[in-house]
């Protein structure tokens, strides 16, 4: 079983739509939770990090859902520009700083 | 500032041969890893470092070596390559306490 699991998409909104995804993960000794973007060919970058009590950044909000075990990411009024493939990633606090990543699910916004 | 750098970019390999990817950071981070991205895989960690002289191994590390001689400097060793091992490897560094992970920009490895 993957440690970390989301929906590969693709996602095609058009632009202004609220899109949402979610991410799983499989250990509930999980102590930390990010969200990286990808853009075709490129290295990842960290988005946001997500914390208990959730948290924005913009158009951005991600939120933590221990007793489910999964974290979310919504993106609203989307932009040409949040294209990307977005990455879910979780740490353990028994591996230390060890990092497991999602497949990612790929976003297309259309004009 | 450079942050993460990567060489080589792109490298093609006969199986059985060896090379070595090395990774370089500016920024003094202790935390240095090696990923490797497969299409439907995501980013597994391969081996990972906290710290100069240190290195531990993450999700997917046989066939691989590493070294962390300086501190600023992670290998990513491959013995015999093998055309499993294609792929983009990533290597990443982060500063101790944070958790803020800073990419390089990939190598393209294939082996035929």
């Amino acid at each position: 079983r993957k440690e970390v699991e989301q929906d590969p998409g693709p996602f095609n909104v058009p632009e202004g739509a609220t899109v949402a995804f979610n991410c799983t993960y499989s250990n509930s000794a999980s102590q930390s939770f990010f969200w990286y973007r990808q853009d075709c060919r490129k290295e990842p970058k960290l988005l946001m990090s997500v914390y208990s009590s959730g948290n924005e950044d913009g158009r951005f909000t991600a939120q933590l859902n221990r007793a489910s075990q999964y974290i979310s990411l919504l993106i609203r009024d989307s932009k040409l520009s949040d294209s990307a493939t977005y990455l879910c990633a979780v740490s353990f606090a028994e591996t230390g700083n060890q990092f497991y990543f999602g497949t990612g699910t790929s976003l297309t916004v259309i004009p | 500032n450079a942050g993460v750098t990567q060489t080589p970019k792109f490298r093609v390999l006969k199986t059985g041969q060896s090379m070595t990817l090395l990774c370089a950071q500016d920024m003094n981070h202790e935390y240095m890893y090696w990923y490797r991205q497969d299409p439907g895989m995501g980013l597994r960690l391969i081996h990972y470092s906290v710290g100069e002289g240190t290195t531990a191994k993450g999700e997917v590390p046989d066939g691989y070596n590493v070294s962390r001689l300086k501190k600023q400097n992670f290998l990513l060793g491959l013995e015999s390559a093998a055309p499993s091992q294609t792929s983009v490897y990533f290597c990443a560094s982060m500063r101790g306490g944070w958790y803020e992970q800073y990419f390089g920009p990939g190598t393209r490895l294939t082996v035929t």
